[in-house]
C-alpha cells in the first residue's frame, strides 16, 4: 500500500545494536531518509540512500533495498543518548517531498 | 548558523478561534515546508514554498488553513476557524534549493490544541 512500516518501539541495552527495519513502496522512489527526534525537539537528519547497499556513517548506518522496498538504521555502541524517535522517510517526488513513517522509538536501558 | 525557528512554540486557543503559526527558514534557503503530526499519527505534508511562490499544497487539509510567504522568507500558516482535529505539531522545514536529495532543516515544531 502507500504506507511506510517500521516498529513502533525497540529496546535496547547500552553499548548494543539495534537494528530498525523500514519498508515502503516502491512505484516513484526517489530516495529514502532516516532522521532522529528526541523528544520535543527538530528532527535532526541522519542519512539518505538512493542506491542499493550500505551507507556507513560512524556509529550509524543505513541499508537500503530498492528492489523489496526496504531499508533499515544500524544503530552500533548504543549510548543513553541515542534514546529518541526515528523516523523513515521516503522521498516522493523531485522538490523534496517526504512521506514519512510513524517513527521507531528507540529505548537504551544502562 | 541560525537554524529554523518556529513561534509559538506552544498555542492553546478555543474551537472556532484564529491561530497564526510562524516559521523563519534559515537565510538563503529557497525551499519551505509545513509539516504536520497529528496525535499517534506520522509527520504529513502540507505544503511546500519555492521562495515565494507555492509549489505544492495538495496536503492542506481545506481551505481553512492558509500558508503564506510573502517576500520569499518567513512563512505563516493561519488555521480559522480552528477544528478540534486541528490539533497536533505543525513542523516547518527549509533546504536551501536545487536538488530534490537534500536533507531538510526542521524547527522545533508547534503545538496546537485546539479545546
Amino acid at each position: 500500500g502507500q504506507n511506510i512500516d517500521q516498529p513502533t518501539e525497540m529496546t535496547a541495552t547500552e553499548g548494543a545494536i539495534v537494528q530498525i527495519n523500514c519498508t515502503y513502496q516502491t512505484s516513484g522512489f526517489n530516495g529514502l531518509f532516516w532522521y532522529q527526534q528526541h523528544a520535543g525537539e527538530a528532527p535532526t537528519f541522519l542519512s539518505y540512500n538512493v542506491l542499493d547497499g550500505l551507507e556507513e556513517k560512524g556509529r550509524f548506518s543505513s541499508f537500503l533495498s530498492r528492489s523489496k522496498g526496504y531499508s533499515y538504521l544500524l544503530l552500533k555502541e548504543l549510548q543513553m543518548k541515542d534514546s529518541a524517535s526515528y523516523l523513515c522517510a521516503r522521498l516522493t517526488d523531485s522538490w523534496g517531498k517526504l512521506q514519512f513513517g510513524a517513527g521507531t522509538q528507540v529505548v537504551v536501558t544502562p | 548558523e541560525a537554524g529554523v525557528t518556529q513561534f509559538p512554540s506552544h498555542s492553546v486557543i478555543e474551537k472556532g478561534q484564529t491561530v497564526t503559526l510562524r516559521c523563519d527558514p534559515i537565510s538563503g534557503h529557497d525551499n519551505l515546508y509545513w509539516y504536520r503530526r497529528v496525535m499517534g499519527k506520522e509527520i504529513k505534508f502540507l505544503l511546500h514554498f519555492v521562495k515565494e511562490s507555492k509549489q505544492d499544497e495538495s496536503g492542506m487539509p481545506n481551505n481553512r488553513f492558509l500558508a503564506e510567504r510573502t517576500g520569499g522568507t518567513y512563512s505563516t500558516l493561519k488555521v480559522q476557524p480552528a477544528e478540534l482535529e486541528d490539533s497536533g505539531v505543525y513542523f516547518c522545514a527549509s533546504s536551501q534549493g536545487g536538488q530534490a536529495n537534500e536533507k531538510l532543516f526542521f524547527g522545533s515544531g508547534t503545538q496546537l490544541s485546539v479545546l
